[in-house]
């Protein structure tokens, strides 16, 4: 069965200081992948999405970048974290192609920059 | 683009009452649409989905949803709540003519159900 791993759970992190936040898929091959960001009242806003390795779109310009060096390995990174980068972070992914597909995700990293 | 839309941000009930939340969306083509849960501390897990056919879908935990495409909506129904049912509802579509590769959420409404 598939399963999605995401770290660390938790993350406290000087402004300023850079970002690398990992997520992994196993049990299935070249999935979609989603990192989103959940704000109180804001619901899910999705930050990138990839389709295969190396291919990146982005949703919302900010400081983050996303890459995607291996199949089933997605990271969500920054150079400079900013005070308003903090919040509840979740990685995504769902089956490539697949037009009847649901949005399966990981336990989320709480992310506080102070 | 596509958005959705929740009608309400907190919803209050005590146990047994009856819960409706709507959900309406904006997109021209076929969407797929969902219905997601988040648990206090856990992680967000399914409702239910809509594909296609029938277009009221049953979930899990005796919740139901109907999709009507003339009002783009697709609200969430459950008969009698109880307290377990306390939690964060998303609504979520994803359009169909792009595989599969965008899923837009919901604002989200939480519930809280009284004992």
């Amino acid at each position: 069965s598939q399963t999605i791993h995401q770290w660390p759970a938790t993350l406290v992190q000087p402004v300023g200081s850079p970002l690398s936040l990992e997520c992994t898929v196993e049990g299935t091959s070249n999935p979609n992948l989603y990192w989103y960001r959940q704000a109180a009242g804001r619901g899910l806003q999705l930050l990138f999405y990839s389709v295969g390795i190396g291919q990146i779109s982005s949703e919302v310009p900010q400081n983050l970048s996303a890459s995607r060096p291996q199949d089933r390995q997605f990271i969500l990174s920054s150079k400079k974290l900013l005070l308003s980068d903090s919040g509840f972070y979740l990685c995504a992914w769902s089956v490539w192609g697949g037009m009847n597909t649901e949005a399966f995700f990981g336990q989320g990293t709480r992310l506080t920059v102070v | 683009a596509q958005s959705v839309s929740q009608h309400n941000h907190h919803v209050i009930l005590s146990e047994a009452a009856s819960l409706e939340l709507g959900c309406n969306y904006s997109y021209g083509g076929t969407v797929n649409l969902f219905w997601y849960v988040q648990y206090p501390g856990q992680h967000l897990q399914l409702l239910l989905k809509y594909f296609s056919g029938d277009p009221l879908v049953k979930g899990i935990k005796g919740f139901e949803a109907e999709f009507i495409k003339s009002k783009f909506s697709f609200n969430l129904r459950k008969p009698s709540v109880q307290w377990s049912d306390t939690a964060e509802y998303f609504c979520a579509v994803n359009p169909t003519d792009n595989y599969g590769q965008n899923f837009v959420f919901g604002p989200g409404t939480r519930l809280s159900v009284l004992p």
